[in-house]
């Protein structure tokens, strides 16, 4: 029973491509999170949606994208891929106003 | 503004020595305070947490308290295992638009 799920796993493609990751969460939880990890593991959160809304949109370009058809799915599309935008891309999941929140496996984009 | 800050890594221990990872944090308010692990290759995991002054978090043999006064939350372990060799993250959350703030993690290597 995977409580948050990602995919793919690994991607790996071109410049300037457009890619999209996928996250489920089956906790129930009302909000969910993408994060970048660089590659000396610093943590940057990207965006929060609580409720399909919204909430947390940090400094991301704007060829990120986040979508969230409901309260357990949160996608991620990236357009025009940059060698810059390799990382691991990390899904979570939380309960509003509780700060535990739950982790993926991660993507692993690589961009060549 | 709001961050959280770790002490440099990585650190490299032997098997059953002890474990100090000092961890400081500004913020305003009463935060929720959390560390986290990440084992190679998988996301982040809730190693313990606190949720107010004096609280003791522990959890797998670790321990943190929140001193308020100091604005830490060091990590301790009486004896490291190999299977402990993870990068550890502290971080708190202040409850606004359910926000985690993460340091910037520290990669703990333990030798048999």
């Amino acid at each position: 029973d995977t409580a948050v799920s990602q995919t793919p796993k690994y991607l790996v493609t071109q410049m300037g491509n457009d890619k999209s990751i996928k996250c489920e969460q089956n906790l129930g939880h009302d909000t969910m999170y993408w994060y970048k990890q660089d590659s000396k593991k610093f943590l940057k959160i990207m965006f929060s949606y609580n409720n399909k809304e919204l909430i947390i949109n940090e400094t991301v370009p704007n060829r990120f994208s986040p979508k969230s058809p409901d309260k357990a799915h949160l996608n991620l599309h990236i357009n025009s891929l940059e060698l810059g935008d390799s990382a691991v891309y990390f899904c979570a999941s939380s309960l509003a106003g509780v700060g535990e929140q739950y982790f993926g496996p991660g993507t692993r984009l690589t961009v060549t | 503004g709001n961050s959280v800050t770790q002490m440099e890594g990585p650190v490299t221990l032997s098997e059953e020595a002890f474990l100090t990872i000092n961890c400081t944090y500004t913020a305003t308010g009463y935060p929720s305070l959390f560390w986290y692990v990440q084992y190679p290759g998988e996301g982040l995991q809730l190693l313990l947490k606190a949720t107010k002054a004096d609280d003791k978090g522990s959890n797998k043999g670790f321990e943190a308290t929140y001193r308020k006064e100091t604005t830490s939350f060091h990590l301790e372990k009486g004896s490291v295992q190999v299977s402990d060799s993870a990068v550890y993250f502290c971080a708190f959350d202040t409850g606004a638009n359910s926000k985690l703030t993460f340091g910037k993690g520290i990669t703990l290597s333990v030798r048999p």
